[in-house]
């Protein structure tokens, strides 16, 4: 199992320029998770999508936009990019259940993204 | 107000030692869970140990275990026989509710940097 998987490590765009960040894991998990994560910050969550078909705002969700493509594979989309994008972003999953189970989240390794 | 304080930005501890990494939070919602995680230098972010709120007993794993006080709303992760590898950032996170089919947003606290010195 490769779990989550990210595209690109690393990027550098040109303010105004788009991109989509790729994220797909083989954990057959419902839930998926985009978060940025700052100098100094812990993660701030952008979008999340709690199963196949469906996407909610989270902390910081402007300048962004989502498509949960399959049960897979969730992307996160800057249409203009600024350079107050510039951070690193995870991509995670877990399973959605009921009760206190732990269910903890699964993280990719990460895009690096600068905007200059 | 922040939903979990991490007050300590950067600790030291001697190898072998034991360490413990201060966490509070803010819910006013009667389930929920705690979760720790360890971000190495290289950057991932690796689960380390879950206290749900119900729990009667703190939880532990291996060299992990959580200081769980309900009252005071801390859950502070304890490292026993600090090693080498244990230098990282960690960070302590909680998910609030149990709705069934809901998804599990994390809310993360800013992190402490662990340095185990030789």
């Amino acid at each position: 199992n490769a779990g989550v998987t990210q595209t690109p490590k690393f990027q550098v765009l040109k303010t105004g320029q788009s991109m989509t960040l790729q994220c797909a894991q083989d954990m057959n998990h419902n839930s998926m998770y985009w978060y940025r994560q700052d100098p100094g910050m812990g993660l701030r969550l952008i979008y999340y999508s709690a199963s196949e078909g469906t996407t909610d705002k989270g902390e910081v969700p402007n300048g962004y936009n989502v498509s949960r493509l399959n049960k897979r594979e969730f992307s996160l989309r800057l249409e203009s990019a600024a350079p107050s994008q510039t951070s690193v972003y995870f991509c995670a999953s877990s399973e959605r259940g009921t009760g206190s189970i732990s269910y903890e989240q699964y993280f990719g390794p990460g895009t690096r993204l600068t905007v200059t | 107000a922040q939903k979990i304080t991490q007050t300590q930005p950067g600790m030291f501890v001697q190898e072998k030692e034991a360490v413990t990494l201060d966490c509070t939070y803010d819910t006013s919602d009667p389930s929920y869970g705690l979760f720790w995680y360890k971000q190495p230098s290289s950057g991932e972010m690796i689960f380390l140990i879950y206290q749900g709120s119900y729990d009667q007993q703190n939880a532990t794993e291996g060299r992990y275990s959580l200081n769980f006080q309900k009252a005071r709303k801390s859950a502070n992760l304890v490292i026993s026989a600090s090693q080498l590898g244990d230098s990282a950032m960690y960070f302590c996170a909680m998910r609030e509710g149990e709705r069934p089919g809901s998804a599990r947003q994390l809310t993360f606290g800013s992190g402490t940097q662990l340095t185990v010195l030789p």
